[in-house]
């Protein structure tokens, strides 16, 4: 069965560095998500992203945040200069444009931030 | 500003006993979906709820849907040790995909033998 993966499943970074998580989506899946996860915390939507360009994104999605889709199998997030509260589980999910519109969600990549 | 309220937060139970957990969200939506997580892992896509009156239904699990009253219920059914874990709601709103999902804060359970 197609699912969603992502790379690295742990991320540990110095305040200030710069990271990419990297989403491999369900191949045929055309809408790509980030979440993020505070550890304990709700499941929190980042960014959307359809045609090459994002759909909607969330107040959290200030400008330390990009996403870019950079061949036809990837999908990343990049954050520019970690904070210490940028540690958290990133999730990726993709979708298909069909009656139910269910995101299936990646394993994730916890991130952690010193 | 949509906002997704689950309850109870946390829940432990026995074997065998039935429960239901709620979520409660505060602007109209068609689409309402359920996940479960377990420790450390990724969310796992139960049941979406399209309409009004919706309700489906997967082994001791039965999720329904009024969206007159911005509600959805989880039941569980003679719950079993392997149903342990965490439960969210999440509500869509405009449809036609690339939606954010707004969650409520999940329903932690726990059901003991």
């Amino acid at each position: 069965e197609p699912e969603v993966t992502q790379t690295p499943s742990h991320q540990v970074t110095q305040m200030g560095q710069e990271v990419i998580l990297r989403c491999v989506p369900i191949s045929n899946h055309l809408y790509f998500y980030w979440y993020r996860q505070i550890l304990g915390q709700k499941v929190e939507f980042l960014v959307s992203f359809y045609n090459n360009e994002i759909s909607e994104k969330s107040e959290i999605f200030d400008d330390q945040f990009s996403v870019e889709r950079p061949d036809g199998s990837n999908f990343t997030l990049k954050i520019r200069s970690t904070k210490l509260e940028d540690s958290a589980m990133y999730f990726c999910a993709s979708s298909v444009l069909d009656l139910t519109d269910t995101q299936y969600f990646g394993p994730g990549t916890r991130l952690t931030v010193l | 500003e949509l906002k997704v309220e689950q309850n109870p937060l946390f829940l432990s139970m026995q074997e065998g006993k039935n429960y239901t957990i709620y979520c409660n969200y505060s602007t109209t939506s068609d689409r309402l979906y359920w996940y479960r997580q377990d420790p450390g892992k990724s969310l796992e896509s139960l049941f979406v709820l399209l309409s009004n009156g919706a309700v489906k239904q997967e082994g001791r699990l039965m999720a329904s849907l009024d969206t007159k009253a911005r509600l959805s219920t989880l039941h569980i059914t003679a719950a079993v040790h392997d149903l342990s874990a965490t439960y969210f709601c999440a509500v869509g709103l405009s449809g036609g995909g690339a939606d954010g999902l707004t969650f409520g804060k999940g329903t932690h359970l726990i059901i003991q033998p």
